[in-house]
């Protein structure tokens, strides 16, 4: 049981760059959101994904789209990279949207020169 | 979502019980208080939640005071893998999970 698997762990792009993360749970959870954290800052939800085949913009969507592909898993993409998504980006599941604990994987770490 | 208001940092000695506390004097009747730590730069980790009552698990205990408008995280023997940044969240059901700054508790031999 890996819970919360993404890759890749570390990625380097170039400005205008574009690339996929991917997320996967095999916890059979239905809800999966994608969060930023910024340096000594906390986490920022980006977008999630109540239930499979819908997905919802959280605080901070620009620049990036989604896809929740099935149940177990829930892309992020970056079309075309900017310095200011220099992050590291934390992928999460949890049971059912509401009251549920989310469970974290342990991030993708994104430099854009 | 109601806000929360946690210290920054707090010390605690290896052995001893850690108390870390939230304010949360806006919450709603219908919000949970939540639980996080995030060690060094890994995946925030589930530790708690609770409505009104006081909870237990085998990590910690979560005291929710009556009044609802502070709670307290206590870890009753902390030890040096427990050095970590702690938040605490308060979340409706309709709504997603919001991390503030945090407390970062650090454990000393």
């Amino acid at each position: 049981n890996a819970g919360v698997t993404q890759t890749p762990k570390f990625q380097v792009l170039k400005t205008g760059q574009s690339m996929t993360l991917q997320c996967a749970q095999d916890m059979n959870h239905n809800s999966m959101y994608w969060y930023r954290q910024d340096p000594g800052m906390g986490l920022r939800l980006i977008y999630y994904s109540a239930s499979e085949g819908t997905t919802d913009k959280g605080e901070v969507p620009n620049g990036y789209n989604v896809s929740r592909l099935n149940k177990r898993e829930f892309s992020l993409r970056l079309e075309s990279a900017a310095p200011s998504q220099t992050s590291v980006y934390f992928c999460a599941s949890s049971l059912t949207w509401g009251n549920s604990p989310l469970h974290f994987g342990n991030g993708t770490r994104l430099t854009v020169t | 979502d109601a806000k929360t208001t946690q210290p920054p940092s707090m010390d605690c000695a290896e052995g001893r019980a850690a108390n870390l506390p939230c304010n949360h004097s806006t919450i709603s009747g219908n919000e949970y208080v939540y639980w996080y730590r995030q060690i060094h730069s890994q995946g925030p980790q589930y530790i708690i939640h609770g409505l009104k009552n006081n909870e237990t698990n085998e990590m910690a205990s979560l005291i929710i005071t009556e009044d609802r408008k502070s709670s307290t995280l206590i870890l009753p023997h902390a030890t040096l893998r427990d050095t970590a940044v702690y938040y605490c969240i308060v979340r409706s059901f309709n709504n997603d999970m919001r991390f503030g700054a945090g407390t970062r508790l650090t454990v000393k031999p």
